[in-house]
């Protein structure tokens, strides 16, 4: 168990739909990073947050969002969903913003797009 | 822009000899480099964080490189076994908004 911990762990949605997905970062950590991983492609930055804050935006398409909540856990929305949006949806977390620290990483949400 | 390659093709090693495994980057002199494992399936795992200042860093089997005059970081796994098998990825810490930028990782086999 890595402590950062991400749910649903899989979701299979029709095109068209709307999803939430859930990360709660590992104890003490201010920052939460999403990510997308499709079949045998690199890790795609999507957003990140640091104590409550946007902080930084990857290539997030206008149809996703995210928060990050008072108690730091972090939700990723994803809309009008497509086939291509099926991907392992990684959650990191890291002590700070920028300071050179590892990030832990969840165990995953794999959406499935049918 | 800033670039990572790392080796695409699998590296396939046998068991008992060193796996190396080489990060390359260009445009830009990063801070730090950070080498992370990942099984298939699973979220990447953090190994070593090596500093620009740094040459070298060892963790247990593990030890990491940092040529900054080469812009390369090399990766190394002494007496190898099977379950060192996994995706190893290289992250370098970007230019703008302290963001890592990822390589796309290699591959590696250790045969029993």
């Amino acid at each position: 168990d890595s402590g950062v911990t991400q749910t649903p762990k899989h979701l299979i949605t029709a095109t068209g739909q709307r999803v939430t997905l859930r990360c709660s970062p590992r104890s003490g950590d201010l920052s939460v990073y999403w990510y997308q991983q499709s079949l045998d492609q690199g890790l795609q930055f999507l957003i990140q947050y640091y104590n409550g804050e946007e902080r930084a935006k990857g290539n997030i398409l206008e149809r996703f969002s995210a928060q990050q909540f008072p108690d730091l856990h972090s939700e990723l929305n994803l809309s009008s969903l497509e086939l291509g949006d099926s991907a392992l949806y990684f959650c990191a977390s890291s002590v700070g913003a920028g300071d050179g620290y590892g990030y832990t990483f969840g165990s995953g949400t794999r959406l499935t797009v049918v | 822009s800033q670039k990572i390659e790392q080796n695409s093709e699998a590296l396939n090693i046998q068991e008992g000899k060193t796996a190396t495994l080489t990060c390359n980057y260009t445009n830009y002199s990063p801070a730090y480099l950070q080498w992370y494992r990942q099984d298939p399936g699973r979220g990447p795992v953090f190994l070593l964080l090596i500093r620009e200042n740094e040459k070298e860093k060892r963790k247990e089997r593990l030890k990491v490189t940092f040529d900054t005059t080469l812009k390369q970081s090399l990766f190394h796994i002494t007496a190898s076994q099977p379950a060192d098998s996994a995706t190893y990825l290289c992250a370098l810490e970007g230019d703008s908004n302290y963001q890592l930028i990822w390589g796309a990782g290699t591959k590696l086999i250790i045969k029993p």
